[in-house]
């Protein structure tokens, strides 16, 4: 079956880059959901889509910024990077109507901010 | 606000030996209660949910949780602990906002089988 597609899987950057992530989400999946999890932490939400308008906004930085796209992929722009932002970001999909959100979470995509 | 609590962030146990993690919730509103497990370096894996039907769920690899109103708890369990359940677990909770809901995610457990 088809899963969540993150990429990069690894992203190495410097202080004050701009780094770009991308998900594609499970087919028919049209809610998107942004995830950060810091070196032994718990998952922090960012920020979701639902029919590619914003949904929901978490402890997103304003450095970052995402959208959904009329395919459905999402991508998460991160400006100014800071040694902080060295994370894994998840990206998940769910319908809408799937039950307090189960959501399907793709591999991670891991940034190193050096 | 909704939330969970993991009790203990490192659980070990001996392999064939009962698994207990501990996730106890507070929400306004009647919760979705969801297990997932993480892999060292590795997406979040769901285990499984509850929600409002049975108040014992069944999930994959032998675990399983109770939910329980009265105790506002939602413990993951399994029998028989297995090397290979040695890793991250996650508690987490959500409601049915009609749109998009999405999860928040407890500090997590570390499960350790030894031999």
């Amino acid at each position: 079956a088809a899963g969540v597609i993150q990429s990069p899987r690894h992203l190495i950057k410097e202080k004050r880059e701009t780094a770009t992530l991308k998900c594609y989400p499970i087919p028919r999946h049209d809610t998107v959901y942004w995830y950060q999890q810091g070196p032994g932490q718990d998952p922090q939400f960012l920020i979701s889509f639902y029919e590619k308008m914003q949904s929901d906004k978490g402890s997103i930085p304003d450095r970052f910024s995402a959208q959904q796209f009329s395919d459905y992929h999402s991508e998460l722009n991160m400006s100014s990077l800071e040694l902080g932002d060295s994370a894994l970001y998840f990206c998940a999909s769910g319908l809408p109507g799937s039950f307090g959100g189960e959501l399907f979470f793709g591999e991670g995509s891991r940034l190193t901010v050096l | 606000a909704q939330s969970v609590t993991q009790l203990g962030s490192h659980v070990s146990v001996s392999e064939g030996a009962l698994v207990l993690l501990r996730c106890n919730y507070s929400s306004s509103v009647p919760p979705y209660l969801f297990w997932y497990v993480q892999y060292p370096n590795q997406g979040l894996q769901l285990l499984l949910k509850y929600t409002s039907a049975a108040t014992l769920v069944k999930g994959i690899n032998g675990f399983e949780a109770e939910f329980k109103k009265s105790e506002t708890s939602f413990h993951l369990t399994k029998p028989s602990a297995h090397m290979s359940d040695a890793a991250e677990y996650f508690c987490a909770v959500s409601y049915d906002t009609g749109t998009a809901s999405k999860l928040t995610f407890g500090t997590g457990t570390r499960l350790q089988v030894t031999l």
